[in-house]
């Protein structure tokens, strides 16, 4: 099964409000990341938390992580029609695995 | 200009034929990787490379084959296609992932028919 769950799966807002998607994982990380994906394109990092600190910001996205519980949110503010992308959650493993371990994402919608 | 570049975007094929994606990369990262997204959008790592060598192999048909010339190539062939490929092939590179993200080529759009 996937090592992270995203959740919820969708999520329709308008603009001017605020995205918050949630991230669970199952087993200890180095860090945790997260990804945008505009329709029919790459991903996109757009920030990466380290497993000893539990909040991070980067222009209108906060990122918290609580390792005891194992997950993370991403808080997007001000949400504008742009934001309408998937996001995923993705965690580094510790003990040098090398490679990043992606969720299901969630779907955003944001309407003008 | 554009740090990971796959090629072809788009490829349509015949069940059983072969054929092969390239990706480069210019941002001088030591590793690369192939992910493979399904219809409902869950990304799976398929390989790594650190420096042309192999680091990563999970689960996948003996009929994928990657290749890193150099370390800034890391290709993927594939043999004899089945249905079950379809999907979306995705190209990444990191200059360290415990401590940086990874750059995501635009995809490569892979339908079996």
């Amino acid at each position: 099964s996937q090592q992270g769950e995203e959740d919820p799966q969708a999520l329709s807002i308008q603009e001017g409000e605020n995205a918050t998607m949630n991230c669970s994982y199952k087993t200890s990380i180095n860090n945790l990341q997260w990804y945008r994906q505009n329709s029919g394109r790459g991903l996109v990092h757009l920030i990466l938390i380290r497993s000893n600190e539990r909040e991070k910001h980067s222009g209108r996205l906060r990122v918290t992580l609580d390792t005891s519980k194992k997950s993370s949110s991403l808080l997007i503010t001000a949400s504008r029609a742009a934001d309408t992308a998937s996001y995923f959650c993705a965690t580094a493993l510790s003990g040098g695995y090398n490679k990043l371990i992606f969720g299901a994402g969630t779907r955003l919608a944001v309407h003008p | 200009d554009t740090a990971v570049s796959q090629t072809p975007k788009y490829l349509v094929t015949q069940m059983g034929n072969d054929k092969s994606i390239k990706c480069e990369q210019n941002l001088g990262h030591d590793t690369m990787y192939w992910y493979k997204q399904d219809s409902k959008k869950f990304l799976k790592i398929m390989f790594s490379y650190n420096n042309k060598e192999l680091i990563i192999n999970e689960t996948v048909p003996n009929r994928f084959s990657p290749k890193s010339p150099d370390k800034a190539h890391l290709n993927l062939h594939i043999n004899s296609l089945e249905l079950g490929d379809s999907a979306v092939y995705f190209c990444a590179s990191s200059s360290d992932p415990e401590v940086y993200g990874y750059t995501f080529g635009s995809g490569t759009r892979l339908t079996v028919v």
